[in-house]
């Protein structure tokens, strides 16, 4: 099983409102990773988790918190968001260190109005 | 510096030939791993293959088939017998392992656009 899931799929939201992005995987995975991806171009890393401990924050802002409850999961917080946020969400994860591929979830398709 | 190059935005490509999308890459790094992802229109990014820059050989997926040329720093993906269901975009990426062994981040060229026509 290679899955990787997302809740919610698609995500409409003020720019006063508190949300959360949910990931989840049963692969065993010790490595989770939020994207950020917006239309027609690459997804661009924000954070990664490494046997649940942040690893990487690649200087976002702190609208967006990460938080990783258990090796299973990985929610992203959303609050105060610009419009410019809007985006397609990814998460995915892999193995762990010394280990390649990155396995993605649908995404979250992020709308701030 | 740009460190994955596709250079191609768009493609065009016959039902059932076969097609190849370019991609090359910049690394000091002597330990690196090589990926294409294909991402649909519905948005999920679907791991293809994958290429080590130790690996003798050129990977191969069923279909696809990673044409890796290590002198040259190029990582072409190549799809044979195309299929209506192959038009997505393509994203090659590269993975660097920094010298203490750590895991360094997957860096993404900006994608090729494969259409497929019946």
């Amino acid at each position: 099983d290679t899955e990787v899931t997302q809740t919610p799929k698609h995500l409409v939201m003020g720019m006063t409102n508190k949300k959360s992005l949910k990931c989840e995987q049963h692969m065993g995975h010790r490595a989770m990773y939020w994207y950020k991806q917006k239309a027609k171009k690459p997804p661009e890393l924000m954070f990664v988790y490494s046997y649940e401990k942040l690893s990487i924050n690649e200087s976002v802002p702190s609208r967006f918190s990460p938080e990783c409850p258990n090796s299973s999961l990985l929610n992203l917080h959303l609050h105060a968001l610009q419009p410019e946020d809007s985006a397609l969400y990814l998460c995915a994860s892999s193995q762990g260190a010394g280990s390649y591929e990155q396995y993605f979830g649908p995404g979250t398709r992020l709308t701030v109005t | 510096a740009q460190k994955i190059t596709q250079t191609q935005p768009g493609m065009f490509v016959q039902e059932k030939e076969a097609v190849t999308l370019d991609c090359t890459y910049d690394t000091s790094d002597p330990s690196y791993g090589l990926f294409w992802y294909k991402q649909p229109s519905s948005g999920e990014m679907i791991f293809l293959i994958y290429q080590g820059s130790y690996d003798q050989q050129n990977a191969t997926e069923g279909r696809y088939s990673l044409n890796f040329q290590k002198a040259r720093k190029s990582a072409n993906l190549v799809i044979s017998a195309s299929q209506l269901g192959d038009s997505a975009m393509y994203f090659c990426a590269m993975r660097e392992l920094d010298y203490g062994g750590s895991q360094g981040n997957l860096i993404f060229g900006k994608g090729t656009k494969l259409s497929v026509k019946p």
